[in-house]
């Protein structure tokens, strides 16, 4: 079964702090994984997408990292500010020929003052 | 540009009663997806289309849902004999389109957060 799993669930850190959010996955065929950050009561939102050759993207204070391997992604938030509280969700598309997708739980990162 | 958008916003309607939620993509557009997410859960796939067919519906929970698009734009998700554990956000999503690798962007909608009383 195509699963993708994220730890921490929640996590709570301080203004200015760095945080490492893990994601692993059992999709398959794998075609790529994406980052997602969902504010309260919003759309989920793009921050990074990494196809099987990659293995680190940044997208400003945002880095992904991919090992294909072993079916493991993290993502690293450095300097964290107060607007990246939010739910970060890992997607893993593939599984099927148009790139279904498949979501983690998500990691609900509180940032405080 | 206008992003994707999805209507109502909200929705409280009686057990038993049909519900229609709307969603209309980004112009241009031809794949669009529907996904229900409850409260501290991750999001569901329920149904994809290309264009105004539905290669994908096997996320769809029962018979009670039903989806349909027209004119490769507006979509319609539809919910008949709401039930409590229909209760929960439906987000939509679209893209330029799939293709075997899948690595087109999908822009989702603000959700319409329906509660089933």
């Amino acid at each position: 079964k195509n699963q993708v799993e994220q730890s921490p669930q929640s996590l709570i850190i301080l203004e200015g702090k760095n945080c490492t959010l893990q994601c692993n996955y059992t999709v398959s065929p794998f075609s790529n994984l994406r980052w997602y950050k969902q504010d309260t009561g919003r759309g989920p939102v793009s921050l990074t997408i990494m196809t099987f050759s990659e293995n680190t993207k940044s997208n400003g204070r945002y880095t992904a990292t991919l090992d294909a391997d072993t079916k493991q992604s993290s993502l690293h938030i450095t300097a964290s500010q107060l607007s990246d509280s939010a739910s970060y969700i890992c997607v893993v598309v593939g599984g099927t020929s148009y790139g279904k997708l498949t979501f983690g739980q998500g990691t609900i990162l509180t940032v405080h003052p | 540009g206008a992003g994707v958008s999805q209507s109502p916003s909200n929705k409280v309607t009686e057990k038993g009663k049909d519900v229609e939620l709307r969603c209309d993509p980004i112009s241009g557009h031809t794949a669009l997806y529907w996904y229900r997410q409850r409260l501290g859960q991750g999001l569901e796939f329920l149904i994809y289309f290309q264009g105004n067919s539905a290669p994908d519906k096997s996320g769809l929970p029962s018979d009670r849902f039903s989806a349909e698009r027209t004119g490769e734009s507006v979509s319609t998700l539809t919910i008949q004999r709401t039930q409590q554990e229909d209760s929960a956000v439906y987000l939509c999503a679209s893209s330029w389109g799939t293709g075997r690798t899948g690595v087109y962007e999908q822009y989702f909608g603000p959700g319409t957060r329906l509660t089933v009383t």
